[in-house]
């Protein structure tokens, strides 16, 4: 089945650097590539996803890209404010089951 | 518009107690689906559910059951809690599986003693 590895697990940056998570997937199937934020005591928010047939996808300071290829994500956080602290996990999507979920990234941001 | 509701928020059982975990969603979602949130393992699948009627087993399924009688509820059963299952428990739906993305519940923090 599908194997989602997700690094950083921890990731550290000042108020206004940029932040930038990867993950790996390993079934060459997967085509839905999804990312939530988690706050403190909170469910997960899908914040931004990407298909399979798109190599990039922007929302304002948040972008995804894609390399289907080397079978890797990434999720870009420009600009980052207090506020984007949170876990953030990918995920990916297993054939005919369900989505598949990295470990999780921790993000702190200093003011 | 509630979304995705957990009942209980919280509990406490003791090795060998039973109990279900309801999850409701009013979104009239077709998929329905059962993670569990442990420290430095991310969200793991345990059960999901394509419809009514219909469960499948996921990752982590042992040690649990799952009923979806009614659309719009999703239960997960302990029959003989142990230690290990000490954890959140999150509750998710979509309108289409997998490709679409998933409204999750705010989770059921379960400790087993």
């Amino acid at each position: 089945g599908e194997n989602v590895e997700q690094h950083p697990s921890t990731l550290s940056v000042q108020e206004g650097d940029s932040a930038v998570i990867k993950c790996t997937y390993s079934d060459s199937a997967s085509n839905y590539f999804p990312w939530y934020k988690q706050e403190l005591g909170k469910g997960p928010q899908l914040i931004i996803d990407i298909r399979s047939n798109v190599g990039e996808k922007k929302d304002q300071r948040i972008a995804v890209t894609l390399n289907k290829t080397a079978k890797h994500f990434s999720l870009h956080i420009t600009e980052t404010q207090p506020e984007d602290s949170a876990v953030y996990f990918c995920a990916a999507n297993q054939a005919g089951t369900a989505l598949i979920f990295g470990k999780g990234t921790t993000l702190s941001v200093s003011s | 518009n509630a979304g995705v509701t957990q009942t209980p928020k919280f509990r406490v059982l003791k090795t060998g107690q039973s109990m279900t975990l309801l999850c409701a969603q009013d979104m009239n979602h077709e998929y329905m689906y059962w993670y569990r949130q442990d420290p430095g393992m991310g969200l793991r699948l345990i059960h999901y559910s394509v419809g009514e009627g219909t469960t499948a087993k996921g990752e982590v399924p042992d040690g649990y059951n799952v009923s979806r009688l009614k659309k719009q509820n999703f239960l997960l059963g302990l029959e003989s809690a142990a230690p290990s299952q000490t954890s959140v428990y999150f509750c998710a739906s979509s309108h289409l599986m997998v490709n679409y993305g998933y409204t999750f519940g705010s989770g059921t923090r379960l400790t087993v003693v």
